[in-house]
């Protein structure tokens, strides 16, 4: 069964410091999307990404955070200067796109931030 | 008032048992509904979408009830698997294509 893969699993890093959160999409699927969890809270939206930009995103999404897909396969998150608040489980799925389909998740990167 | 709503729980049935789960979700524009399931610390899984006739996938039922924004989920024949988070999740005629989460509602099945 085709899957979204997520690197790394874990990361820990410094307040301040820049992170970037890959993942990598099912093949054939058309939008791209980024979710985050703060432990013991719900999953939350950060942003969509369609056709090389950016489709629409959540007030989480501040300057702070960019995303690319700087090649056929690979979509990442950046966080330029984080933040305490910025722990959590960071989620990519994806879709074909078909308004009735659910997405598939990947298995996720807990961001840890000292 | 929260766009998708679900009681928290924790549901603790004994193996065996009919368990069901609900949810409301404000946005009227709402287009598509989704029950996801959720293991500690891993990603949401889709489980089933929710379909305006109602639909069933082995020992899980969801109805979906249009005019009074209402979403549910029936197990039956409970079994020690099942004990996750359940999450109800909406996509929005709204915005593009974004999945809105509830809080999930936590099952504990026992021996």
């Amino acid at each position: 069964e085709p899957e979204v893969t997520q690197t790394p699993s874990h990361q820990v890093t410094q307040m301040g410091q820049e992170v970037i959160l890959r993942c990598v999409p099912i093949s054939n699927h058309l939008y791209f999307y980024w979710y985050r969890q703060i432990l013991g809270q719900k999953v939350e939206f950060l942003v969509s990404f369609y056709n090389n930009e950016i489709s629409e995103k959540s007030e989480i999404f501040d300057d702070q955070f960019s995303v690319e897909r700087p090649d056929g396969s690979n979509f990442t998150l950046k966080i330029r200067s984080t933040k305490l608040e910025d722990s959590a489980m960071y989620f990519c799925a994806s879709s074909p796109g078909q308004r009735s389909y659910g997405y598939t998740f990947g298995s996720g990167t807990r961001l840890t931030v000292v | 008032r929260k766009e998708v709503e679900q009681d928290p729980g924790p549901f603790n049935v004994p193996e065996g048992a009919t368990v069901a789960f609900n949810c409301t979700y404000s946005n009227s524009a709402s287009q598509s509904f989704f029950w996801y399931r959720q293991d500690c610390r891993k990603e949401p899984k889709l489980l089933m979408s929710v379909y305006s006739s109602g639909n069933e996938d082995g020992r899980f039922t969801a109805q979906l009830n249009r005019a009074s924004q209402y979403i549910s989920l029936l197990i039956r024949d409970s079994k020690l698997s099942d004990s996750a988070t359940y999450l109800c999740v909406v996509k929005f005629d709204t915005g593009f294509q974004k999945l809105v989460f509830g809080t999930g509602t936590r099952l504990l099945v026992s021996p």
